[in-house]
């Protein structure tokens, strides 16, 4: 059973749309994390949200993480190229180390 | 080191055969992680150290999975008799004491055949 489902998978946009993917859960968490990842590299620390409805922008993204702390968004506004990647979202739950979801396979198109 | 390095990048290796896979986290984190991550899946989570000791094992898949960790740095994650199943991308991430974030290598890819 996965902890934390992300939605959708995959996803293929035309650059300049926007789009939002999902992160929901039965568990409530912590805190969550955003992570990206590149072909043929780790994934890299995006935003870490904490409190519950908390909302956090870095540039043209902006994440959400939902009131009950069992979900969270990210929305990418205006979308480029070089946001292509796999997005993924990881949960603290207590004292272990971080749940992942399996992640959103984005592709931006020129 | 600036980040977190592993060794080798790729590693090739028959069916039954032991391997060693390295990880070399930043100066001064005393968290260290190992994650596995299969085609398709997410990363699913294999052993933590906290110094030099594991206070969670509970991610190893099989008894064929040993970790240990040296002088509060270097973690080595051994798969002795190495199964097709086997073959995935394992990533090692480390952190300071209290931070949320990760770190990651870059991983070592790794193919049974």
């Amino acid at each position: 059973t996965q902890l934390l489902e992300q939605s959708p998978q995959f996803l293929s946009i035309q650059e300049g749309e926007n789009l939002t993917v999902y992160c929901n859960s039965s568990s409530v968490f912590s805190s969550l994390q955003w992570y990206r990842q590149e072909p043929g590299e780790g994934p890299v620390l995006l935003v870490t949200v904490v409190t519950g409805g908390e909302v956090k922008k870095l540039k043209r993204l902006t994440f959400q993480f939902g009131d009950a702390r069992k979900d969270s968004s990210l929305h990418i506004t205006a979308a480029q190229p070089g946001d292509t990647g796999l997005y993924l979202c990881a949960g603290v739950l207590g004292n272990t180390p971080l749940v992942f979801g399996k992640g959103t396979r984005l592709s931006v198109i020129a | 080191g600036a980040g977190v390095s592993q060794s080798p990048s790729n590693k090739v290796t028959e069916k039954g055969k032991d391997v060693e896979l390295r990880c070399d986290p930043i100066s001064g984190h005393t968290a260290l992680y190992w994650y596995r991550q299969s085609l398709g899946q997410g990363l699913e989570f294999l052993i933590y150290f906290q110094g030099n000791s594991a206070p969670d094992k509970s991610g190893l898949p099989s008894d064929r999975f040993s970790a240990e960790r040296t002088g509060g740095s270097v973690s080595t994650l051994t798969i002795q008799r190495t199964q097709q199943e086997d073959s995935a991308v394992y990533l090692c991430a480390s952190s300071r004491e209290g931070a949320r974030g990760y770190t990651f290598g870059s991983g070592t890819r790794l193919t049974v055949v």
